[in-house]
């Protein structure tokens, strides 16, 4: 148990729904993350959040939409996504997003796009 | 080098035996070096947060180095355990503010 859940932990969904991620942090980070792995592909970031600002957009397209109204709280909010969208999703914290603290990462959600 | 890289993708050692693998890095503008262990149906973990040229982190049987001149770090299991199995990932971070690139991974597998 890292401290970081995510729910839900699998979703399927198809390319015209709605539907949102959640992670929650219970360490007292203040900087959160969201990540998406892809088959055979590295971790790729996609967003950052510090003290619930956004300090990061990696160039993620705009049906990927990130919430943060708390330092706890983390939603990626999907819509109209692609089949190539499917992939474990992780979110992550650390105690600040100075990039020399560790991160604690989440389960992850597995998402699959029909 | 303008990605992460990690050699090997892949390594099977008999338990017991001592490894390391390695991870490349782009050299200019460099923060910081992080390396997770990554278990099958876990969470990613951290192991180390490297910042200094030279440096040299220990955890158990776990070691690591960096060298941020010729951007590389290694990463040393002794005596390798069984659960020791994981991928391990590395991932540089740059000045440019958060920016986190991960390499690809090392999968370890330590046959008992």
């Amino acid at each position: 148990e890292t401290g970081v859940t995510q729910t839900p932990r699998h979703l399927v969904m198809g390319m015209t729904n709605k539907k949102s991620l959640k992670c929650e942090q219970h360490l007292g980070h203040n900087a959160m993350y969201w990540y998406k792995q892809s088959a055979k592909k590295p971790l790729e970031l996609m967003f950052v959040y510090n003290f619930k600002e956004q300090t990061e957009n990696n160039s993620v397209p705009s049906r990927f939409s990130p919430e943060c109204p708390n330092s706890s709280h983390l939603f990626l909010h999907l819509h109209t996504l692609q089949p190539e969208d499917s992939a474990l999703y992780l979110c992550a914290s650390s105690q600040d997003s100075g990039t020399d603290y560790e991160q604690y990462f989440g389960p992850g959600t597995r998402l699959t796009v029909t | 080098i303008l990605n992460v890289e990690q050699s090997p993708q892949s390594l099977h050692v008999q338990e017991g035996d001592s490894t390391n693998f390695t991870c490349s890095f782009p050299s200019s503008n460099f923060y910081a070096l992080h390396w997770y262990r990554w278990e099958t149906a876990k969470s990613p973990e951290a192991l180390f947060v490297m910042t200094l040229n030279g440096d040299e982190k220990k955890k158990g049987r776990i070691s690591a180095t960096l060298n941020t001149k010729e951007g590389y770090s290694y990463l040393y299991i002794k005596g390798s355990q069984p659960e020791d199995s994981a991928t391990y990932l590395c991932a540089s971070v740059k000045t440019s503010y958060d920016k986190v690139i991960f390499g690809p991974g090392t999968s370890l597998s330590v046959i008992p």
